[in-house]
């Protein structure tokens, strides 16, 4: 079954620090996503991707992020300047497949800011 | 207002026993839909069922199956013949607007689902 690939798994970084995490999504999807769960809490939306360029972000998405499509495989979140409230696991999604129908995640990338 | 309300923080069920997790909605869109995930200890999250909002019948996919009432704006989903593999945490999660284009889901905060043996 296809999947969505997130790498690293975890990441720890100093408070300051600018961190990229990294998305391979589904190869057919078109539109893609991250989203954020604190721990013990929801996942909240960040932002969604469609041909290059952001479609929806919340307000959780300020400045401080920023989203990218480098290539033609990779999907990347960059935070500038982490402060310890961005720990969190960080989800990346990707839709398209089966009218739309489908939502996959990946495993997720535990950010932690020390 | 909560878009999506699981009103069940942690449930507790025999194994083999059939378990309901609930799941309400809020939405004024006609055009909607409406998921389930798993996320195990190891915390990914699984995508398990869709059911979209102008389906006819209830979605089911193996032992899961979504019991859809649209009036009660209700989407529980059901899990029959439990395993302790079962044992996680189960979030609803809504689409508001048309099927096509990208969709931001909204989730509820999860239901912890333990299966004892």
């Amino acid at each position: 079954e296809p999947e969505v690939t997130q790498t690293p798994s975890h990441q720890v970084t100093q408070m300051g620090q600018e961190v990229i995490l990294r998305c391979v999504p589904i190869s057919n999807h078109l539109y893609f996503y991250w989203y954020r769960q604190i721990l013990g809490q929801k996942v909240e939306f960040l932002v969604s991707f469609y041909n290059n360029e952001i479609s929806e972000k919340s307000e959780i998405f300020d400045d401080q992020f920023s989203v990218e499509r480098p290539d033609g495989s990779n999907f990347t979140l960059k935070i500038r300047s982490t402060k310890l409230e961005d720990s969190a696991m960080y989800f990346c999604a990707s839709t398209g497949g089966k009218g739309n129908t489908e939502a996959f995640f990946g495993q997720g990338t535990r950010l932690t800011v020390v | 207002a909560q878009k999506i309300t699981q009103t069940q923080p942690g449930m507790f069920v025999q194994e083999k026993e059939a378990v309901t997790l609930d799941c309400t909605y809020d939405t004024s869109d006609p055009s909607y839909g409406l998921f389930w995930y798993k996320q195990p200890s190891s915390g990914e999250m699984i995508f398990l069922i869709y059911q979209g909002s102008y389906d006819q019948q209830n979605a089911t996919e193996g032992r899961y199956s979504l019991n859809f009432q649209k009036a009660r704006k209700s989407a529980n989903l059901v899990i029959s013949a439990s395993q302790l593999g079962d044992s996680a945490m189960y979030f609803c999660a809504m689409r508001e607007g048309r099927v096509q284009g990208a969709q931001k889901l909204v989730f509820g905060q999860g239901t912890r689902l333990t299966i004892n043996p």
